[in-house]
């Protein structure tokens, strides 16, 4: 059973930086497979934020890729979201999530909430 | 980056079945077998409930089954139960190397 949770401010001002991490347990992830972010705004759907793979090479939603960095540290079995010049459209609950490869997220962290006001 | 469309609600009587369609283009769903599906309950994370269209995880109820003809997906609930009432997304891999997940669709048991 693989174990990630998310962490990271619940409050971002907007224009600034969001920043979270998912710490993965019970499995080290520069064994294999991808890892990505998933977000959904309050009462709203699924949306796919992007995702990288074990050995470091990312995928990115285009609609976010001028603003998104994901990034691996196999050191301390965890990776990262950082979403620049934020504002209220990206208020949304966030999950990290272990992708088999192809789209099909197997293992998710409970979500972390995070809002994006002044 | 626009979303697979699925009807935004279905229900179903218990012990009836129901289908939920997803539908993309030859760039996702009918390009690929790489439609998933998860089971969202409110307030929780997603759960896989079926990947590669047809391929049932462990654990996931028989009832559940997958199914594509072109560029529709679809997820069949055989038997419905009251635990199946939740919200259902279909996810698919796309061309550009990107994924997308559908509208989503609440399902109720009557």
């Amino acid at each position: 059973q693989v174990h990630l949770q998310e962490s990271g401010p619940g409050l971002v001002r907007p224009s600034e930086t969001l920043s979270l991490t998912c710490i993965v347990s019970d499995y080290s992830i520069n064994s294999g497979y991808y890892w990505g972010w998933i977000r959904q705004p309050p009462g709203k759907g699924l949306e796919w934020i992007g995702s990288i793979s074990h050995s470091g090479t990312t995928y990115y939603n285009l609609s976010l890729k001028s603003r998104l960095t994901i990034s691996l540290d196999t050191s301390r079995n965890q990776f990262s979201l950082r979403l620049n010049s934020v504002t209220a459209a990206d208020t949304a609950v966030y999950y990290c999530a272990r992708d088999r490869g192809f789209g099909f997220q197997d293992y998710w962290g409970q979500g972390t909430l995070v809002t994006v006001s002044s | 980056q626009s979303a697979l469309t699925q009807p935004a609600s279905v229900s179903g009587s218990p012990g009836q079945s129901i289908t939920i369609s997803c539908t993309g283009t030859t760039s996702d769903v009918g390009g690929y077998n790489y439609v998933s599906w998860y089971q969202q309950h409110p307030d929780k994370a997603p759960k896989l409930v079926m990947y590669e269209v047809t391929n049932r995880p462990s654990g996931v109820s028989t009832r559940f089954s997958g199914s594509k003809s072109g560029n529709t997906a679809s997820l069949t609930i055989s038997g419905l139960q009251a635990e199946d009432e939740a919200d259902y997304y279909c996810n698919s891999f796309r061309s550009s190397g990107t994924l997308v997940f559908g509208t989503g669709t609440k399902v109720t048991v009557l």
